[in-house]
């Protein structure tokens, strides 16, 4: 079964202090990971995907198999990066979003 | 703008009643997906279409439905609401399977029953 867990339903942070949104996964296959943002319940969009290795917005996030973890970073968080944040796998089936982690960026 | 559109962005109705949501993919994708978006349970798979056939069932009640059309909209038919639907519901598409490139979302739905 596919299962992606982010512990911290809420995680609230200083400007310009660094962030890291846990994620771990469960798949006995080779998983491909990404990271949503909303915005105030507006659509989700598509923030980084694990096998482009990409940084957007300041964020990146290491796929670590050994761990099962998909934890995303950003050295120095800024006010506009409040948000709901979703960790999602894709394995076998469409796909599993974990339930969310809100981070606010207090100023 | 995603490339997906959903109407209505807003319905309110009453128990028992019957609605349809409807979404138009990004203009070469061939795979929709439906989720629903509730407080308590965060983003639940409902169902997935692909040119027109059903390709994987996730958590979706028997008294709701879908299907996607000769020209790839989708619509997703609710009965019989119960307080209990009220959610956000997204559409997402994608080219093939998106298993490599994830998805695009439309800007939801919100249904809310009374």
């Amino acid at each position: 079964a596919q299962r992606v867990t982010q512990p911290e339903k809420l995680l609230s942070v200083f400007k310009g202090a660094p962030v890291e949104l846990k994620c771990n996964y469960s798949y006995s296959g080779s998983p491909e990971l990404f990271w949503y943002v909303q915005y105030s319940r507006q659509r989700l969009q598509l923030l980084l995907r694990h096998i482009s290795r990409e940084s957007i917005k300041g964020f990146t996030a290491d796929l670590n198999k050994g761990e099962t973890s998909f934890h995303l970073k950003k050295p120095f968080a800024q006010e506009e990066d409040s948000a709901m944040y979703y960790c999602a796998l894709s394995g076998n089936t469409p796909l599993v979003f974990g339930k969310g982690t809100r981070l606010s960026v207090i100023a | 703008d995603s490339g997906v559109t959903q109407t209505p962005k807003h319905l309110i109705t009453a128990t028992g009643q019957r609605v349809t949501l409807r979404c138009s993919p990004r203009s070469g994708d061939l795979s929709v997906y439906w989720y629903q978006q509730s407080l308590d349970q965060g983003l639940q798979f409902l169902i997935q279409y692909y040119n027109g056939e059903e390709r994987a069932k996730g958590n979706i009640l028997e008294r709701f439905s879908a299907q996607q059309f000769p020209d790839l909209h989708s619509e997703l038919n609710l009965s019989s609401l119960e307080l209990g639907d009220s959610a956000l519901y997204f559409c997402a598409s994608s080219q093939i399977a998106g298993r490599d490139y994830g998805y695009t979302f439309g800007s939801g739905t919100r249904l809310t029953v009374v």
